[in-house]
């Protein structure tokens, strides 16, 4: 089984620059997930998405920050403009089903290191 | 905002030695769960604990869930230098099972 595929692996901007990172998440997972981690932290989720539809944004900047779903599939994950403080590990996930309790077990893609000059 | 506070931060150890990671919350969690994640890829996960009190064992880690539900500790036997990652505690709850993460451990296992 194929896991989950994010790309590019890696990034490096200057600030005010625009950057978008792609994910690919396993067949048949209807949620999926973008993650913020900094260095040597815990993921902060920034969105969650069941099937197209968005359940959780609440700490993702919407000044600055964008992520579609198209027909609940792939998703992409926008910074425009970067900050300096953006630099971090994007980290994209999916499961099976959010709607069922009591186990939600996420697999993780690779993630993506940007790095804001 | 839910917080899941764990400690230590670090902690660097011998082979062979064992070691206690806590993770702490003020809030209930419908379960709780372990993640291993080593330098440039992504969390995976060791365990999912749901009910309070339950103890699961994994070869040499044995995670608890506390009687409240709110915190969780992972304690590993002799521990190897494979053992050595971020590990992270992550709490589930609400309708969409909504995942809230640790502050993580970064664990060094010294052959």
């Amino acid at each position: 089984e194929a896991g989950v595929a994010q790309s590019p692996r890696y990034k490096i901007i200057e600030k005010r620059q625009s950057v978008a990172f792609w994910c690919n998440p396993i067949s048949g997972h209807a949620t999926l997930y973008w993650y913020q981690q900094i260095l040597g932290q815990g993921p902060k989720l920034l969105i969650q998405f069941q099937n197209n539809g968005v359940v959780d944004d609440s700490q993702l900047p919407k000044d600055r920050f964008s992520a579609e779903r198209l027909k609940g599939v792939d998703s992409t994950l926008k910074i425009q403009p970067a900050k300096l403080e953006d630099s971090a590990v994007y980290l994209c996930a999916s499961s099976l089903s959010s709607g069922r309790p009591p186990y939600n077990e996420q697999f993780f893609g690779p993630g993506t290191r940007l790095t804001v000059l | 905002t839910q917080l899941l506070e764990q400690s230590p931060q670090f902690l660097s150890i011998q082979e062979g030695e064992n070691l206690t990671v806590y993770c702490n919350s003020s809030s209930v969690f419908s379960s709780l769960q372990w993640y291993r994640q080593e330098p440039g890829e992504g969390p995976v996960l060791l365990v999912t604990v749901v009910t309070g009190g339950e103890v699961k064992k994994l070869k040499r880690l044995t995670f608890q869930f506390g009687d409240a539900r709110k915190d969780s500790s992972l304690h590993i036997t002799a521990a190897q230098p494979g053992d050595t990652g971020l590990y992270l505690c992550a709490g589930i709850s609400g309708g969409y099972q909504k995942v809230t993460f640790g502050t993580g451990t970064k664990l060094q296992v010294i052959p």
